[in-house]
């Protein structure tokens, strides 16, 4: 069965940094590309980041470029999304999700951050 | 980018209706259409991929069609769990993109 568990959400002052991680099991983790998808309160779904299975390719939304970093560790089977310079309107459900073929098949549960003085 | 409109925002309807969801993206988008369910608090549910086959596990009554810019989904018999948000997606190129959601009330 496909896990994906979502860490590290919080409360965190303008400006500041945190890091989410996403730990996975029930796949062959390294086959498969990965995702970080976010929802502000009330509102929509949003696609902030993807990362390559084998390649390693990266990919950022332009509201985050240049401010949030998306990796992986293999051998530990966790996805990380660090993330600087945060502001008021990155508060959100960050969701953690494994790619099939071109897009998403599985999601994690998702955690919050709230970025607020 | 590519964006991606819903219609309806919402939508009431009863248990055993038909009911259908449609999307249109700002360009073509060949297949590469995505449908997923959120029920309230709760993560998303991957339902339709390549804008016509089901992910493995979701019930027949739902199906995708369409290609290009113009996608439906469509539930036969409408189930007390289907009511649910629903949000189409393209990932045709990044940035992936999401409709804005329609929100299927009872």
């Amino acid at each position: 069965e496909v896990q994906l568990v979502e860490s590290g959400g919080g409360l965190i002052q303008p400006g500041g940094s945190l890091r989410l991680s996403c730990a996975a099991s029930g796949f062959t983790f390294s086959t498969y590309a990965l995702g970080w998808v976010r929802q502000p309160p009330g509102k929509g779904l949003e696609w902030v980041s993807s990362i390559g299975g084998s390649s390693g390719s990266t990919f950022y939304a332009a509201p985050v470029k240049g401010r949030f970093s998306i990796s992986r560790d293999n051998s530990k089977r966790t996805l990380d999304l660090q993330m600087n310079n945060l502001r008021a309107e990155d508060t959100a459900v960050y969701f953690c999700a494994k790619y099939s073929g071109r897009t998403f098949d599985y999601w994690g549960q998702g955690t919050l951050v709230t970025v607020s003085s | 980018d590519i964006q991606m409109t819903q219609s309806p925002s919402s939508l009431s309807a009863s248990v055993g209706d038909r009911v259908t969801i449609t999307c249109r993206a700002s360009q073509g988008i060949t297949n590469y259409l995505a449908w997923l369910q959120q029920r309230p608090g709760k993560a998303p549910k991957s339902l339709v991929y390549d804008a016509s086959n089901l992910q493995s596990g979701v019930p027949s009554r739902f199906s995708g069609s369409g290609s290009g810019t113009d996608f439906t989904l469509t539930i036969s018999s409408l189930q007390p769990e289907d009511f649910a948000t629903y949000y189409c997606q393209q990932y045709n190129s990044y940035p992936y993109t999401f409709g804005q959601g329609t929100r299927l009330e009872i």
